[in-house]
């Protein structure tokens, strides 16, 4: 089955700066790809999400990058601000197309911490 | 604004105590999902529905969990005993026909 490992487990980084957190995956089958925000008390939010027939996406301040030959994807975030911090997980599945129904497989998420 | 809700959002029982937790998906997705998470084990998923029927539930310790979708726009997990050791908070997702997985708030639950 489907085995996703996160790095870091924790960032820290200065209010204005970008943190990057990474994933990799083992299932080569592997087609969809979100990434969460968790916030304190809150339910996981999904913020991006990219699928296999994209490298890269973009939205605001946030982009994720693919690469599926090397089976890892990125979530970048530029001008941090301290309503960033928050847990973040990446996730992977199968399941867009004919390939039957599949679950997400969820990384050990990153906390990241944006200090003013 | 349409989201997943769930009740309650607290609930603290003593051990031994049925608990029932619900939740509402958004209108148009057909799959659902519970998850439990603690800081030990992050986020575990529990069971999960497609149109209602259960796909999988290997995720459950069966003697003690039941999950249910009893109509589209309520599912239930249960826990009969409760123990302790289920303490820990409960999310309900959703997802949509485009993969699009939404959580909502959770059940924080308390077995003292």
């Amino acid at each position: 089955g489907e085995n996703v490992e996160q790095h870091p487990s924790t960032l820290s980084v200065q209010e204005g700066d970008s943190a990057v957190i990474k994933c990799t995956y083992s299932d080569s089958a592997s087609n969809y790809f979100p990434w969460y925000k968790q916030e304190l008390g809150k339910g996981p939010q999904l913020i991006i999400d990219i699928r296999s027939n994209v490298g890269e996406k973009k939205d605001q301040r946030i982009a994720v990058t693919l690469n599926k030959t090397a089976k890892h994807f990125s979530l970048h975030i530029t001008e941090t601000q301290p309503e960033d911090s928050a847990v973040y997980f990446c996730a992977a599945s199968r399941g867009m197309g004919n390939t039957g129904f599949q679950k997400l497989v969820f990384g050990t998420g990153t906390r990241l911490l944006v200090s003013p | 604004d349409a989201r997943v809700t769930q009740t309650p959002r607290h609930k603290v029982t003593e051990m031994g105590q049925e608990v029932t937790m619900r939740c509402q998906p958004i209108l148009g997705h057909n799959t659902v999902f519970w998850y439990r998470q603690t800081m030990m084990q992050g986020l575990e998923l529990l069971a999960y529905f497609r149109n209602r029927a259960p796909l999988d539930d290997s995720g459950m310790p069966k003697d003690r969990f039941s999950a249910e979708m009893p109509d589209a726009t309520l599912a239930t997990l249960k826990i009969q005993p409760s123990e302790p050791r289920d303490s820990a908070v409960y999310f309900c997702a959703s997802r949509s026909e485009t993969y699009e997985q939404y959580f909502g708030p959770g059940t924080r639950l308390t077995v003292t």
